[in-house]
């Protein structure tokens, strides 16, 4: 079985400050990582996903997360925040050959002027 | 093109009554999730269709909760005799093929309320 932890329910952070946002898991065997946004009223986004190769993944919107096998960390960040960011984040795992995606429970991250 | 859309946006239903939601997938896409979102609890997985294949039914969490796909494309998620515990956003993605790798595109949910 798998399990994904974000620590953190929720992260207030200033405008153009960095952030980082912890997710962890527990898993038997190999996963597939991905990070998904959600903006008020959306449906989920993919930010980015790992699946093997390069440790440090880069995203869109400026994210990027590093897939740390030895910790079974991947975290999610951002050297500089804006407004816009205001959203939440949600960690997921997938097995391969599995059908779904296992999500944690989300970060919601709030960006102060 | 269009994203995965869902209706109805939000529902408001009594206790024991019969709720229908309804996704359209991606065009072209063969796979489908519903997904569950509560408060607190994060996304919970429901059911997978692949294409003409039997659909893997194990995230159902109970056999009031119901959904078929027609035509390999739009999917329907039933909730019988409905119970304030359902009350939750009920999402649904698509993807190209299924595979693991994969990307899922989400649609904006039914938020769904028993009173």
């Amino acid at each position: 079985a798998q399990s994904v932890t974000q620590l953190d329910s929720q992260v207030p952070v200033f405008e153009e400050a960095p952030v980082e946002l912890r997710c962890n898991y527990s898993s038997s065997v190999s996963v597939y990582l991905f990070w998904y946004v959600q903006y008020p009223n959306q449906g989920l986004q993919l930010l980015l996903k790992y699946l093997s190769g390069s440790t440090l993944v880069k995203g869109i919107n400026g994210f990027e997360a590093e897939f740390n096998k030895s910790q079974t960390s991947f975290h999610l960040r951002k050297p500089s925040v804006h407004i816009s960011d205001t959203a939440e984040y949600f960690c997921a795992v997938r097995v391969p050959g599995a059908n779904n995606l296992f999500f944690g429970t989300g970060t919601r991250l709030t960006v102060i002027p | 093109g269009a994203g995965v859309s869902q209706s109805p946006s939000n529902k408001v239903t009594e206790k024991g009554k019969d709720v229908e939601l309804r996704c359209d997938p991606i065009s072209g896409h063969t796979a489908l999730y519903w997904y569950r979102q509560s408060l607190g609890q994060g996304l919970e997985f429901l059911i997978y269709f692949q294409g003409n294949s039997a659909p893997d039914k194990s995230g159902l969490p109970s056999d009031r909760f119901s959904a078929e796909r027609t035509g390999g494309s739009v999917s329907t998620l039933t909730i019988q005799r409905t119970q304030q515990e359902d009350s939750a956003v009920y999402l649904c993605a698509s993807s190209l093929a299924g595979t693991s790798t994969e990307t899922q595109y989400f649609g904006p949910g039914t938020r769904l309320l028993v009173l």
